[in-house]
């Protein structure tokens, strides 16, 4: 079974705060996503990778950055956090056609 | 623009009835494909079912079918049978190549399955 993890469920962040969010793939992915989901919008884009150290936009990257140093690991950082980033948080992998989601984040900012 | 639409906010069911959630999709590509995913109040997202632009039969998968008629530029999902446990957010998707793919969703529709 493919299994991608994320590094919290729930996290509640100040203002201004740098926060980072990890992701965890075990099936050797080459492609990994970043996804915010917030009610009536669905799930957007926010960043995505198909290799080590490569990194694209998605449609929303205002105020996120990503890295990726590990074909397994793919990071999001919020420079710094404002209340409009509060929001639940899903990474994805896939090879070739499927998108596998870890079980989300839950990031509140205050 | 946007490229998947779902246009039921809520559904209710019955428990064992079948229950259709409907999805269109807006591309010009001739390759692509369409999946749909369960959100249960959990929040983890479960994949359902693929169907891909070029298959002559519609997917199966269980108690899942995918209704996929391409002129019309729709994928719906019907449940068989729904169980309490199917109550949950379902997302309809679409995975474009040419744009190295990447994943549009749709903005969901809520099931209710009632006993």
């Amino acid at each position: 079974d493919v299994k991608v993890t994320q590094s919290s469920r729930y996290l509640v962040k100040r203002t201004g705060e740098k926060v980072f969010l990890e992701c965890v793939q075990d099936m050797d992915h080459e492609n990994m996503f970043w996804y915010r989901q917030d009610p009536g919008l669905g799930l957007r884009l926010i960043y995505f990778s198909y290799d080590v150290k490569m990194k694209e936009k998605g449609d929303i990257p205002e105020g996120y950055s990503v890295s990726r140093e590990k074909k397994e690991r793919f990071s999001l950082i919020l420079e710094s956090a404002s209340t409009n980033q509060t929001s639940m948080y899903l990474c994805a992998s896939s090879l070739e056609q499927t998108q596998y989601f870890g079980p989300g984040t839950r990031l509140l900012v205050l | 623009a946007q490229k998947i639409t779902q246009t039921q906010p809520g559904m209710f069911v019955q428990e064992k009835e079948a229950v259709t959630l409907d999805c269109t999709y807006d591309t010009s590509d001739p390759s692509y494909g369409l999946f749909w995913y369960k959100q249960p109040s959990s929040g983890e997202m479960i994949f359902l079912i693929y169907q891909g632009s070029y298959d002559q039969q519609n997917a199966t998968e269980g108690r899942y079918s995918l209704n996929f008629q391409k002129a019309r530029k729709s994928a719906n999902l019907v449940i068989s049978a729904s169980q309490l446990g199917d109550s949950a957010m379902y997302f309809c998707a679409m995975r474009r190549r040419n744009t190295g793919n990447q994943f549009y969703f749709g903005t969901g529709t809520s099931l209710t399955v009632i006993p």
